[in-house]
């Protein structure tokens, strides 16, 4: 069964500072990753999808990367700002079964000016 | 604009009443989901169909049921056998296996 992890799980830093936030998976058998962005009461954005083929995807202030073989992903912010302050998850598809996603349970980040 | 919509954004149920939340998508998206939020615990599986016409159980499908009659339209119903069925609601959808996946704004059903 796919488990997925997520270290720390809240996180606050000063305006400015880079970050990074951990994502780990059991079970190497993904198609690929993907990261959310959750406002509080309200729905998940996507920020970056990772094929399991790709080391890493760029978004803007944001790298996602990608060791299929260990079993991790990170998402690096640069230059944090206050408006990033959000609860940040990581999801991976498991080949088979309906290609769902697995979920991990979420790092709550605070931007602090 | 393309997108999820989710409606309503706040529902409340009395005991032993069965409610249906609605997920609309003119993505032309196949792929369909529901999810399940709950403080601290990371999104469950309720309910996914790949295709109109089927459906298939995810990991906390009891007390639940949806329909998948038009590719655009995926509602799911929380009936009475749900005994605790307070949480936060998310309807997803995707293109194909390798595409991302979109949600909707989500809907907050509370038991009263």
């Amino acid at each position: 069964k796919q488990e997925v992890t997520q270290i720390p799980a809240a996180l606050s830093v000063p305006e400015g500072e880079n970050l990074v936030l951990n994502c780990s998976f059991t079970d190497s058998a993904i198609y690929n990753l993907q990261w959310f962005r959750q406002d509080p009461g309200k729905g998940l954005t996507s920020l970056l999808l990772i094929q399991s083929s790709q080391r890493e995807q760029t978004s803007g202030r944001l790298n996602a990367s990608l060791d299929k073989s260990s079993g991790r992903s990170t998402l690096y912010i640069a230059a944090s700002q206050p408006g990033d302050s959000a609860t940040y998850l990581c999801a991976v598809r498991r080949t088979g079964g309906g290609n769902k996603l697995t979920f991990g349970t979420g790092t709550q980040l605070k931007v602090e000016l | 604009d393309g997108g999820i919509t989710q409606s309503p954004k706040y529902l409340f149920r009395k005991e032993g009443q069965n409610v249906t939340l609605s997920c609309e998508q003119n993505l032309n998206h196949d792929a369909m989901y529901w999810y399940r939020q709950d403080p601290g615990q990371g999104l469950r599986l309720i309910y996914y169909s790949q295709i109109v016409n089927d459906f298939q159980k995810g990991d906390i499908a009891e007390g639940y049921s949806v329909s998948r009659e038009k590719k655009e339209s995926f509602p799911l119903t929380v009936t009475s056998a749900q005994k605790n069925p307070t949480a936060f609601y998310l309807c997803a959808s995707r293109a194909a296996v390798n595409t991302e996946a979109f949600f909707g704004q989500g809907t907050r059903l509370t038991v009263v």
